[in-house]
C-alpha cells in the first residue's frame, strides 16, 4: 500500500527567502504527482502536477520536481511572500490498488514571516 | 475555469439526523470523491465513484453512503450522524489527471 510522508511538518521562514518542502512516497509506481495547497478552513487548491515521465513543473514562483527512482519530489518556493503561508500537501496516484486514488501526505505547515 | 462545488460550507446537525453532503463538478469527470479531513489524521478517502451508478469505498466507508445518479453530481450521506462524524468533508473530481476540491463542508454534529 503507498504511504506518503511529507517532512518537516511545519516550517517557518522569513519573508523573502528561498526554501523547499519534501515529499517521499514508498511504492515508485505512480501515474502521477500532485501538490496541492491548504489555507485554514478552506479546500484544497492545485497548485502543480506532475506526470509519471515528467522530472519537474513550474509555475511561476513554484517549481516541483519528481524522482520516481528514488520516490522523492520536491517544493520549491522561491523569494517566499507572507501570502505564501498555508499548508502544502502532496499526493500521488498509483498503479497499486485502484489507479483513480490519491494518496496524501499529511503536510507542510509553512509560515512566512515579515 | 474548473470548478467543484460543495453545497454548505457550515452545517450543524443533530445526532441520529440523516445527513446530505452534496457536490456538483461542471468538468464531465468520470471520477468524484468524498474525503474527511481531521487534525493529526490527515485526508481519509470515504467512498469514490468512476462512474453514474458505480462507487467503490475508500478506507473509512463505515456510517457513510453515497449516490452518484448524474455524471456531475455525487453525494455523502450520513445515514445516522454520530459526534464522530464531526469533521471537514472535502469533495473532489478528477480524470486521470489533475484533481480538483470543492471548498469544504465544516459539519459539526451535536
Amino acid at each position: 500500500k503507498q504511504e506518503v510522508t511529507q517532512i518537516p511538518a511545519a516550517l517557518s521562514v522569513p519573508e523573502g527567502e528561498n526554501l523547499v518542502l519534501n515529499c517521499s512516497f514508498t511504492d515508485s509506481a505512480i501515474y502521477n504527482l500532485q501538490w496541492f495547497r491548504q489555507d485554514p478552513g478552506k479546500g484544497l487548491t492545485s497548485l502543480l502536477l506532475i506526470q509519471s515521465s515528467q522530472r519537474e513543473q513550474t509555475s511561476g514562483r513554484l517549481n516541483a520536481s519528481l524522482d520516481k527512482s528514488s520516490g522523492r519530489s520536491t517544493l520549491y518556493i522561491a523569494a517566499s511572500q507572507p501570502g505564501d503561508s498555508a499548508t502544502y500537501l502532496c499526493a500521488v496516484r498509483s498503479y497499486s490498488g485502484s489507479a483513480r486514488q490519491l494518496t496524501f501526505g499529511s503536510g507542510t505547515q509553512l509560515t512566512v514571516l515579515p | 475555469d474548473v470548478k467543484v462545488t460543495q453545497s454548505s460550507r457550515y452545517l450543524v446537525k443533530r445526532t441520529g439526523e440523516k445527513v446530505f453532503l452534496e457536490c456538483v463538478q461542471d468538468m464531465d469527470h468520470e471520477n468524484m470523491f468524498w474525503y474527511r479531513q481531521d487534525p493529526g489524521l490527515g485526508l481519509r478517502l470515504i467512498y469514490f465513484s468512476y462512474d453514474v451508478k458505480m462507487k467503490e469505498k475508500g478506507d473509512i466507508p463505515e456510517g457513510y453512503s453515497v449516490s452518484r445518479e448524474k455524471k456531475e453530481r455525487f453525494s455523502l450521506i450520513l445515514e445516522s450522524a454520530s459526534t464522530n462524524q464531526t469533521s471537514m468533508y472535502l469533495c473532489a473530481s478528477s480524470l486521470t489527471g489533475e484533481a480538483f476540491f470543492g471548498q469544504g463542508t465544516r459539519l459539526t454534529v451535536v
